[in-house]
């Protein structure tokens, strides 16, 4: 298995355009995580999904942010209208049976937006 | 208030060194993970544990549910051993959190 696919890997916007972030979770995980990464902040949570449902979504800071997972291969982030302070790198991860269980991490999408 | 706590923050040690990093946490969890940050930014979990000592090559993990402390350790410590590494826990019924990550330097 290629292991969990995002892309792209890196995507400079303008402020208040819209930005897609996309994830291909590795086949038969049914779980998928995504993750914000900052210096600040650290990891964090965003929203995590169970068999393509959306499970907790309050990691979500503000409804500037959407998730989906229109099937089990493939999730989306969606941020619109960016801001600069959206900047970080957006990790996916998916495993076998949740949060308890081995995450396997995708490579990350590093999001500047200016 | 801080859920997860690693020490030390950062950490430098010559190639060969015995290396332990500390993980405290204050939630009731079932399970706890390290992860590793490469340089390059990548994420690979290293281990899952809920009990007792894992072993993988040179790095051990051990957990005490009781005293909710997990420590990581490495074994004769080379530089490609040089990155952040994260203690991550899932409390019951709640979304996993994760600790500030320590980030290692192994000078050769």
């Amino acid at each position: 298995d290629a292991g969990v696919i995002q892309s792209p890997r890196h995507e400079v916007t303008e402020m208040g355009q819209e930005v897609t972030l996309r994830c291909k979770p590795i086949s038969g995980h049914d779980y998928l995580f995504w993750y914000r990464q900052t210096m600040m902040r650290g990891l964090e949570l965003l929203i995590y999904f169970n068999n393509n449902v959306p499970i907790d979504d309050s990691g979500m800071p503000e409804d500037r942010f959407s998730a989906k997972m229109p099937n089990a291969s493939f999730s989306t982030l969606k941020i619109q209208p960016s801001e600069p302070r959206d900047s970080a790198v957006y990790f996916c991860a998916s495993s076998p049976s949740g949060s308890s269980d081995t995450q396997y991490f995708g490579p990350g999408t590093r999001l500047t937006v200016l | 208030k801080n859920e997860v706590e690693q020490s030390p923050q950062n950490l430098t040690a010559q190639e060969g060194e015995f290396i332990t990093i500390n993980c405290s946490y204050s939630v009731g969890i079932s399970a706890l993970h390290w992860l590793q940050q490469h340089p390059g930014g990548g994420i690979v979990s290293l281990f899952m544990l809920s009990s007792g000592k894992k072993k993988h090559g040179r790095l051990i993990a051990t957990i005490n549910i009781q005293e909710k402390h997990s420590s990581l350790h490495i074994t004769a410590s080379h530089p490609r051993d040089s990155a952040v590494y994260i203690c991550a826990v899932p409390p019951v019924d709640d979304k996993i959190i994760f600790g500030k990550g320590t980030r290692l330097h192994i000078l050769p």
